[in-house]
């Protein structure tokens, strides 16, 4: 089974600042998603990477595969990024999703 | 389209009684993943669909947990009988092929 770890748990940021969350897995994947939980409970994808890096707006995300780790980048943070991220990720083609217990982001005005 | 449908959004229930959630996806997705999240352990995956098959539901917890999807447009959860200990948020989600999935709006489900 599949390990994901995040970290870090909670982050709490000003406007303005570069915020890095981090995630590593145990073992092989086919495929890494971040995704972002607002507190009203929804979750949409943001991204969906096997190697690489994708940008999206202000969002960038990175995957190394030999190093089973990826990072998600917010520039310029604004107080609407507050939300959960989440990290998950598929070992087969069209498998359900392992999920890492999310980090916590609060962004500040 | 209006995306993964679920419902109730909101379902409180006494102990011991049979819950049914339901969910709708995106037409053309042919892979149903049901999850559920807690507080405690997070999101975990319960079951998920191939084209209307089950193919993996070791993540269901227990013989009170089912799951059916009679055509692609339709699945159901059902717990029977509930207990306080299901309380959590129950999402459905869909996806097509090997892309990117889609998730529901979450069914939060109370059990007192």
């Amino acid at each position: 089974k599949n390990e994901v770890e995040q970290s870090p748990q909670n982050l709490t940021a000003q406007e303005g600042e570069f915020i890095t969350i981090n995630c590593s897995y145990s073992v092989g994947i086919s495929a890494l998603h971040w995704l972002q939980q607002h507190p009203g409970g929804g979750i949409v994808s943001l991204f969906m990477l096997s190697s690489g890096k994708k940008k999206h707006g202000r969002l960038i995300a990175t995957i190394n595969i030999q190093e089973k780790h990826s990072s998600l980048h917010i520039t310029a943070s604004h107080p609407r990024d507050s939300a959960v991220y989440i990290c998950a990720v598929t070992v087969g083609g069209a498998d359900g999703l392992t999920f890492g217990k999310g980090t916590h982001l609060i962004i500040q005005p | 389209d209006a995306g993964v449908i679920q419902s109730p959004r909101h379902e409180v229930t006494e102990m011991g009684q049979e819950v049914t959630l339901r969910c709708k996806p995106i037409s053309g997705h042919n892979s149903l993943f049901w999850y559920r999240q807690t507080m405690m352990r997070g999101l975990e995956l319960l079951i998920y669909f191939n084209n209307n098959v089950p193919i993996d539901d070791s993540g269901m917890p227990e013989d009170r947990f089912s799951a059916k999807m009679p055509n692609a447009s339709f699945s159901t959860l059902k717990i029977q009988p509930s207990e306080p200990r299901d309380s959590a948020v129950y999402f459905c989600a869909s996806s097509f092929l090997w892309t990117e999935a889609f998730f529901g709006q979450g069914t939060r489900l109370t059990v007192v």
